[in-house]
């Protein structure tokens, strides 16, 4: 399973795009590269999940380069509501189990 | 509501009781899974089933837990002689299938507390 290196924690202002980048040098050629968030007191959440270059949903968009080793989470315009830890997490094709790390602490401030 | 539920949300025990948790996924998901997570850490994989059948499990879980899921449908989570390490959020998530496309959605957790 791929590596991934995040940063632990990060701080940003309501209105502000916010772009959370992820290091997976060992990303495995059948890895796709989703993305969770997750609240206070709940449980995590899927964003996006993408395999190369661009994905957008009405939440998040997700670059990956050409050479896969590291992807940027990008959330425009973040409100308090956006305050919570993202995880990235690289997995196969046909995965089953998420293999969660230490996620990325976003605090939105006023 | 259609998500994933799980009871209690909180449980708080003393040392060397059994608990039991459950957790009731989206009625049309296949798979259940249940994950450990521990303050400031990501959830941690117990073990998931498809339908009944237990297909895997981590080392995680010791001999002092056991999960079921009889009839294909809710699943229990049961910790004997509970030891304050066990203390932790449960998660209980479902899906359709495995893989891409068939994203995992999360109940809200129960909260354990080992005295």
């Amino acid at each position: 399973l791929a590596k991934t290196t995040q940063p632990i924690s990060m701080d940003s202002y309501e209105g502000q795009e916010v772009n959370i980048t992820c290091s997976h040098n060992n990303i495995a050629t059948n890895d796709y590269i989703t993305w969770y968030q997750q609240f206070p007191s709940q449980g995590p959440r899927f964003i996006i999940q993408g395999y190369k270059t661009k994905v957008t949903n009405e939440v998040a968009s997700l670059f990956i380069p050409a050479d896969r080793k590291s992807s940027t989470l990008s959330l425009p315009r973040v409100s308090l509501s956006d305050t919570a830890v993202y995880y990235c997490l690289p997995l196969p094709g046909g995965y089953n189990k998420l293999i969660f790390g230490a996620g990325t602490r976003l605090a939105v401030h006023p | 509501d259609t998500g994933v539920s799980q009871n209690p949300r909180h449980k708080i025990t003393k040392r060397g009781q059994n608990v039991t948790f459950r957790c009731d996924p989206i009625s049309e998901h296949n798979r259940l899974y249940w994950y450990r997570q521990t303050l400031g850490q990501g959830p941690e994989f117990l073990t998931y089933f498809q339908n009944e059948a237990q297909l895997e499990k981590s080392r995680l879980l010791s001999d002092r837990f056991s999960a079921e899921r009889p009839k294909g449908s809710f699943s229990t989570l049961e910790i004997q002689r509970t030891e304050q390490g066990d203390s932790a959020m449960y998660l209980c998530a479902s899906s359709l299938g495995g893989g891409v496309g068939n994203e995992q959605f999360f109940g809200p957790g129960t909260r354990l507390t080992v005295l």
